[in-house]
């Protein structure tokens, strides 16, 4: 089974309807992210959580919101979706012990809203 | 605040040939710096990482990158491409500040015959 795993692998959902993108891992980390990628923009940080209590807005969390469930999970909701939240989907671990900045990826979500 | 720039969107380069992917970042703090790459459908994984000591960091498939501090840079090579290179490639810089990644914008490296 992969470290960080994303459900599900592709979507497509029509325009104001509310989705749900979820995230579990098994890396024992506490920190968790989402991220979006769009081409020519690189990855983007829309939320981020340091544990279970602890939830940060990123740069682009405007139309999103997220839940952190328990430490391995983490979910990510579009409340009202509209086409340019279209986008491939990324949820990442980290975990600062040991000296590891690094992140582990999951293998992505592919949001298509029509 | 941090941030990276990676010069160049597309790097287009024949099999065999040397090829260098450029990363400049900015920040006022001591930082840590990480190449991914992401192969067509996949997630990101990591190539290599500078954490301190030698600036010269080895990753895997034969790419290697330079921390030149004065310069500000992080820049990833590989002396021979092949293609299954074919990818694109992300800079991300980590400081104690913000305490999480910023990554540049991405550079797709095409790898031809």
């Amino acid at each position: 089974d992969a470290d960080v795993t994303q459900t599900p692998r592709n979507r497509i959902t029509k325009t104001g309807k509310r989705i749900m993108l979820e995230c579990s891992q098994t890396k024992g980390h506490d920190r968790m992210y989402w991220y979006r990628q769009d081409p020519g923009l690189g990855l983007r940080l829309i939320y981020y959580s340091f544990d279970v209590k602890d939830i940060n807005k990123g740069e682009i969390s405007d139309g999103y919101s997220v839940s952190r469930q328990a430490q391995a999970k983490f979910s990510l909701s579009l409340e009202s979706a509209i086409p340019n939240q279209t986008a491939l989907y990324f949820c990442a671990t980290s975990d600062l012990r040991g000296g590891n900045y690094g992140y582990t990826f999951g293998s992505g979500t592919r949001l298509t809203v029509v | 605040a941090q941030s990276v720039t990676q010069l160049d969107s597309q790097v287009p380069v024949f099999e065999e040939a040397p090829v260098e992917l450029r990363c400049n970042y900015s920040s006022s703090v001591s930082v840590y710096l990480f190449w991914y790459v992401q192969y067509p459908n996949q997630g990101l994984q990591l190539l290599l990482k500078y954490l301190s000591g030698s600036t010269l960091v080895k990753g895997i498939n034969g790419f290697e990158a330079e921390f030149n501090k004065s310069q500000t840079s992080f820049h990833l090579r590989k002396p021979s491409v092949h293609i299954s290179d074919t990818a694109e490639y992300f800079c991300a810089v980590f400081t104690g500040t913000a305490s999480k990644l910023t990554f540049g914008t991405g550079t797709r490296l095409q790898v031809t015959l």
